[in-house]
C-alpha cells in the first residue's frame, strides 16, 4: 500500500531547541514529497517540498529513500513555528490519475 | 484574489438531512480537490476535478456523497442522507497543473447530530 505515516502526533520543545518531524513512505514509484503546514486560524499551506531544495523558514527536508524517510528539520525552533504539520505523498495511480495522500499531521508546539 | 472560498464554514444538522457544501476555487486554477479531515483517519481524498470533469471519486465513501462542478468557479459536495459519522471538516483546494501545490479553503466544518 501506498502509504505517508508520522509516527507522532505531538512534539512540544522550547524556543530554540532543534525540532525533527518524522515522515515515513511506502511507494513503489518514484516518490514526490511535501510538507505543509496550517497555523493557527490560517488556512492549511505548503511549506516545503523535496524536488526545490529549499529552506523554507528555517525548515529543511531530505528525501532519504534507503530510510523511504522525509523528515522535516530546523535547527532552532521559534515559537511561531507552532502549528500542525503534515507530510505528503504525491501518488500517480495505475489508471493515471494523480492524487496527494496526507499523513494524520503532527503538532508542535514551541515554548517560550 | 481571496482564495479559495467555501461556504457554509459551519454546519450543525441533525441525521438524516441532506447537506451542501460549496466551494469557489482561485480564478485560472483547472484542478479542483474536496478533503474530509477527522481525528481517527486524517485528511483523505475524497474527489478531485480536472477542466470541471470528475477524475477520480474513488475516495467518495457511499452512494450517500455526490460532487459537482457545474463550471470552473463553482463546486458542491452534497451528502444525502446525513449521518452523525459525516461529521468532520471537509476541505476544497485548488490548483493548476495537477498536485504540485495545493491551495486550501478554510474548511467546512460539519456536525450531524
Amino acid at each position: 500500500a501506498q502509504r505517508v505515516t508520522q509516527p507522532e502526533k505531538l512534539l512540544s520543545v522550547f524556543k530554540g531547541a532543534p525540532v525533527e518531524l518524522k515522515c515515513n513512505y511506502s511507494y513503489s514509484g518514484s516518490p514526490e514529497l511535501f510538507w505543509y503546514v496550517q497555523y493557527s486560524r490560517q488556512r492549511l499551506q505548503l511549506l516545503l517540498r523535496h524536488i526545490s531544495r529549499e529552506s523554507i523558514k528555517g525548515f529543511t527536508a531530505d528525501l532519504n529513500k534507503g530510510e523511504t524517510s522525509f523528515h522535516l528539520k530546523k535547527p532552532f525552533a521559534q515559537e511561531e513555528d507552532s502549528a500542525m504539520y503534515y507530510c505528503a505523498l504525491r501518488r500517480i495511480t495505475q489508471g493515471g490519475s494523480e492524487k496527494l495522500v496526507f499523513g494524520k499531521g503532527m503538532k508542535l508546539t514551541v515554548n517560550p | 484574489d481571496a482564495g479559495v472560498i467555501q461556504s457554509p464554514r459551519h454546519e450543525v444538522t441533525e441525521m438524516g438531512q441532506e447537506v451542501t457544501l460549496r466551494c469557489k476555487p482561485i480564478s485560472g486554477h483547472d484542478y479542483l480537490f474536496w478533503y474530509r479531515q477527522t481525528m481517527m483517519r486524517g485528511l483523505e481524498l475524497l474527489i478531485y476535478f480536472n477542466n470541471n470533469v470528475p477524475i477520480d471519486d474513488s475516495g467518495m465513501p457511499e452512494d450517500r456523497f455526490s460532487a459537482k462542478m457545474p463550471n470552473a468557479s463553482f463546486s458542491t459536495l452534497k451528502i444525502q442522507p446525513s449521518e452523525p459519522r459525516d461529521s468532520a471538516v471537509y476541505f476544497c483546494a485548488s490548483s493548476m497543473g495537477g498536485t504540485v501545490e495545493l491551495f486550501f479553503g478554510e474548511g467546512s466544518r460539519l456536525t450531524v447530530l
